[in-house]
């Protein structure tokens, strides 16, 4: 079974509306990590946003939040007033208790329409 | 500073060369970590140190030799690759290797093997 689940291939999005990505999440674990990574065209991973599993409260970032609900195991990244250089595959990913690994979904291609 | 650095950014090598991958933090993060990316999947784990020490190896073939140096560099050593190699290798590191440590990616080093 997947770990990391991202429903979403592709996303269009109108430039300075919102976006909401989806990722869920499959742990026995306690004590885990969730991660969203964006990553443009170029290559470059560049890590957006982090919530651990006991933050009561939601990570925010600037123009990203995480949508993180626990019961649900979802932990989804809003980004808020889309921009062009928003467009770039977003990966979310988790790393479990001491877990050596960060394990991630098959990502999620989101692009900015002008 | 959450910079990792990457070299070379592009290399071309025949099936019979002997190359090298570098990479290089100055964040004192002790775990460092090798991926393999082929395009429009998740990065896929080769490679884990944790203290200067090889913690995980993902059944990698010995044609990728990896070496870690000192804390703050880590190389991957490149012998008798197939054009199956191909890819962008990422290098990444964590402050040490618990579910709240965030990876940090460099660049990437696209390769071709011809």
């Amino acid at each position: 079974a997947q770990k990391i689940t991202q429903t979403q291939p592709g996303m269009f999005v109108q430039e300075k509306e919102a976006v909401t990505l989806d990722c869920t999440y499959d742990t026995s674990d306690q004590s885990y990590g969730l991660f969203w990574y964006k990553q443009p065209s170029s290559g470059e991973m560049i890590f957006l946003i982090y919530q651990g599993s006991y933050d009561e409260q939601n990570a925010t970032e600037g123009r990203y939040s995480l949508n993180f609900q626990k019961a649900r195991k979802s932990a989804n990244l809003v980004i808020s007033a889309s921009q062009l250089g928003d467009s770039a595959m977003y990966f979310c990913a988790m790393r479990e208790g001491q877990d050596d690994k960060i394990i991630f979904g098959k990502g999620t291609r989101l692009h900015i329409l002008p | 500073d959450t910079e990792v650095t990457q070299t070379p950014k592009h290399l071309v090598m025949g099936m019979t060369n002997k190359k090298s991958l570098k990479c290089e933090q100055h964040m004192g993060h002790r775990a460092m970590y090798w991926y393999k990316q082929k395009a429009k999947k998740p990065p896929e784990l080769m490679f884990v140190y944790s203290y200067e020490k090889l913690s995980i190896n993902e059944s990698v073939p010995s044609r990728f030799s990896p070496e870690c140096p000192n804390s703050s560099l880590l190389n991957l050593h490149l012998h008798a690759l197939q054009p199956e190699d191909s890819a962008l290798y990422l290098c990444a590191s964590s402050q040490e290797t618990s579910s709240t440590d965030t990876q940090y990616f460099g660049p990437g080093t696209r390769l071709t093997v011809l």
